[in-house]
């Protein structure tokens, strides 16, 4: 069975342009979540997609957005990119259970670095 | 606000000794999950803990949950070299299936 995939891996942008990251969740599964990882603020969560709805948002500001279509595939877009978003974007997919087991498992990450 | 505080944070330890990585949550929650992580790469699923009293083992780890204190324990046992990485404990708010709360993970150095 595939794993979670995400596209690109690596990813240089300068201050003011904008990004969009893909992720393919695992056949069958539902929930799409993002994350951003930096070495300051850890692992911290930034909205969960399922059925093509946003269900969960984190504390992140507007210019955070995302999207999942029809196939469950997800995109998160960044725009007015700030050094600040320099990070390791993970997105994670499950099955997208309100009770019970619904483990999340997690794509290889998007390297985004800003200049 | 749930929170997830991880002690310690770093632990430096020699092959073959035994030790405990605590994760503390705020509130309530019935998910806990712990997840490795080797430099540069994603998260790996070790376990996932659904109720009080769970205990899961996989080789040299045993992970445990203890709702009502909100602890949950990653013992390592007769640590090996391979066992090197940062390890993340995470809950799921009982209202929110699809967010995860992450601690801020343990870097586990294992010494020869």
């Amino acid at each position: 069975k595939a794993g979670v995939t995400q596209t690109p891996r690596y990813l240089i942008k300068t201050r003011g342009q904008q990004v969009t990251l893909s992720c393919s969740p695992i056949s069958g599964h539902r929930s799409v979540s993002w994350y951003q990882q930096t070495p300051g603020q850890g692992l911290q969560f930034l909205f969960e997609y399922f059925s093509e709805t946003q269900r969960n948002k984190g504390n992140f500001p507007g210019r955070f957005s995302g999207r999942q279509f029809s196939n469950s595939r997800s995109e998160m877009n960044v725009s007015t990119l700030e050094l600040g978003d320099s990070a390791l974007y993970l997105c994670a997919s499950s099955l997208g259970l309100q009770r019970g087991y619904n483990e999340q498992f997690f794509g290889p990450g998007t390297r985004l670095t800003v200049l | 606000e749930l929170k997830v505080e991880q002690n310690p944070l770093f632990l430096s330890m020699q092959e073959g000794k035994n030790y405990t990585i605590y994760c503390n949550y705020s509130t309530t929650s019935d998910r806990l999950y712990w997840y490795r992580q080797d430099p540069g790469k994603s998260l790996e699923s070790l376990f996932v803990l659904l109720s009080n009293g769970a205990v899961k083992q996989e080789g040299r780890l045993m992970a445990s949950l203890d709702t009502k204190a909100r602890l949950s324990t990653l013992h390592i046992t007769a640590a090996v070299h391979d066992l090197s990485a940062t390890y993340f404990c995470a809950v799921t708010p009982s209202s929110n299936t699809g967010k995860l709360i992450f601690g801020q993970g343990t870097t586990l150095q294992v010494k020869p």
